[in-house]
């Protein structure tokens, strides 16, 4: 079954940063797209960032553009997200994604989630 | 406000059929695959739907998709009262070269 545990959120104050990881197993995990996509309390989800499956191609959200950086260690089995300059409305639920398939990008299977707080 | 429109509630009774809508425009919807997911309370978001009516394995056949135009519409018969969720569409967006979603239905089974 596909797994996809994220880790790294927690209590940021505003204009720090954090790094959240994705590790993923049972699935060739060079082969398929990631996302990240977050849900504020009590809000819907948005899009956040994808990376492409050998790491060259990616897109952001403009609300995060310049701040934040996805990548992967398709070694590892790993995403991550680096987020820097947060603020107060970054607040949210960060799900890691998979693609469908390797053939279809949309955002298919999720994770758990992280909970990322930015609050003095 | 998001780009793609979806109604916020809908409320049904438990055997009904109860359709529900997604309103985007030709940079998504228009020539991109839908995709929508269902949210139980308190859980992560899973997928119901892919590329506008393709069932992964496991999603019961009473949950149907469709498209046309602009706009999709997931539709769910025989409801039951575990299908009480928040449910998403989604789709690609080429202008804002992102993925989009709508703002979410909430389904209460009556």
């Amino acid at each position: 079954e596909v797994q996809l545990v994220e880790s790294g959120g927690g209590l940021v104050q505003p204009g720090g940063s954090l790094r959240l990881s994705c590790a993923a197993s049972a699935f060739t995990f060079s082969s398929y797209w990631m996302y990240w996509v977050r849900q504020a309390p009590g809000k819907g989800l948005v899009w956040v960032s994808r990376i492409s499956s050998d790491g060259i191609s990616t897109n952001y959200a403009d609300s995060v553009k310049g701040r934040f950086t996805i990548s992967r260690d398709n070694a590892k089995n790993t995403v991550y997200l680096q987020m820097n300059s947060l603020r107060a409305e970054d607040t949210a639920v960060y799900y890691c994604a998979r693609a469908v398939d390797p053939g279809i990008r949309g955002v298919g299977y999720w994770g758990q989630g992280t909970l990322v707080t930015v609050s003095s | 406000q998001s780009v793609l429109t979806q109604p916020p509630s809908a409320s049904w009774t438990p055997g009904q059929r109860v359709t529900i809508s997604c309103s985007g425009s030709s940079s998504n919807i228009g020539t991109n695959n839908v995709y929508w997911y269902q949210q139980l309370p308190g859980t992560a978001p899973k997928l119901l739907i892919y590329s506008n009516n393709r069932r992964p394995s496991g999603v019961p056949d009473r949950f149907s998709g469709s498209k046309s135009g602009t706009s999709a519409s997931l539709a769910i018969s025989g409801l039951r009262s575990e299908d009480e969720a928040d449910y998403y569409c989604a789709a690609w967006d080429d202008s804002l070269s992102g993925v989009v979603f709508g703002g979410g239905t909430k389904l209460t089974v009556l």
